[in-house]
């Protein structure tokens, strides 16, 4: 049964990068499937798409935050990685990392991670 | 980017009832929407993908249509379990987009 479970820091001052891992078990990140997602909820808001990415690196990201946003992939140790620069309060959210896959167009998520709590501030 | 407005943003039921939820898109989109459920502190759950297929192990109470711009995700009984908050996602183009999600609340 695949798993999905997000780690980093939960808390992240003002100006510098967050990071967090997203550690695939019970399936192989390097299927040509599937590719590989986070989205983030602010508190008692909606779902946001941050962006994608595939075995082989390539990536797709919101350009809302793209010029912030940096999506690896390890496929040695079956890991991703988001990475988001100059935060902000308004970065403050759970972050969840996610499956999905493409045929004829993009599929649903359909495996999510448990989520975690990062919050901004000094 | 496609726009998804869903309504209502919340809604009152009572256990039995149907309830139905709609989700609109900006453009059309075929049949490339999506329905979670989620339920407080937990991650959101695929329901409904491609408009009106339901995912294994979803019960049957749920069902999903439309295609283009309009779509409706109907729980034909509401049960104890079902009060959560719904959202759509559109899968047709990149960047994804989700709807701003239904509360579906006890009566």
């Amino acid at each position: 049964q695949l798993q999905l479970q997000e780690s980093g820091p939960g808390l992240v001052k003002p100006s510098e990068t967050l990071s967090l891992t997203c550690t695939v078990s019970g399936g192989s990140i390097s299927s040509s499937t599937y590719y590989w997602g986070w989205i983030r909820q602010p508190p008692g808001k909606g779902l946001d798409w941050i962006g994608t990415i595939y075995y082989s690196g390539t990536t797709y990201y919101n350009p809302s935050l793209k010029s912030r946003v940096t999506i690896s992939v390890d496929t040695s140790k079956n890991q991703f990685s988001l990475k988001l620069s100059s935060v902000t309060a308004a970065d403050t959210a759970v972050y969840y990392c996610a499956r999905l896959g493409y045929r004829s167009g993009w599929d649903p998520f359909d495996s999510w991670g448990q989520g975690t709590l990062v919050t901004v501030s000094s | 980017d496609i726009q998804m407005t869903q309504s209502p943003s919340s809604l009152s039921a009572s256990v039995g009832d149907r309830v139905t939820i709609t989700c609109r898109a900006s453009q059309s989109i075929s049949f490339y929407l999506n329905w979670y459920q989620q339920k407080p502190g937990k991650a959101p759950n695929l329901l409904i993908y491609a408009a009106s297929s339901l995912q294994s192990g979803v019960p049957s109470r749920f069902s999903g249509s439309g295609s283009g711009t309009d779509f409706t995700l109907t729980i034909s009984s509401l049960q104890p379990e079902d009060f959560a908050t719904y959202y759509c996602q559109q899968s047709f183009s990149t960047p994804l987009t989700f709807g701003g999600g239904t509360k579906v609340e006890i009566k």
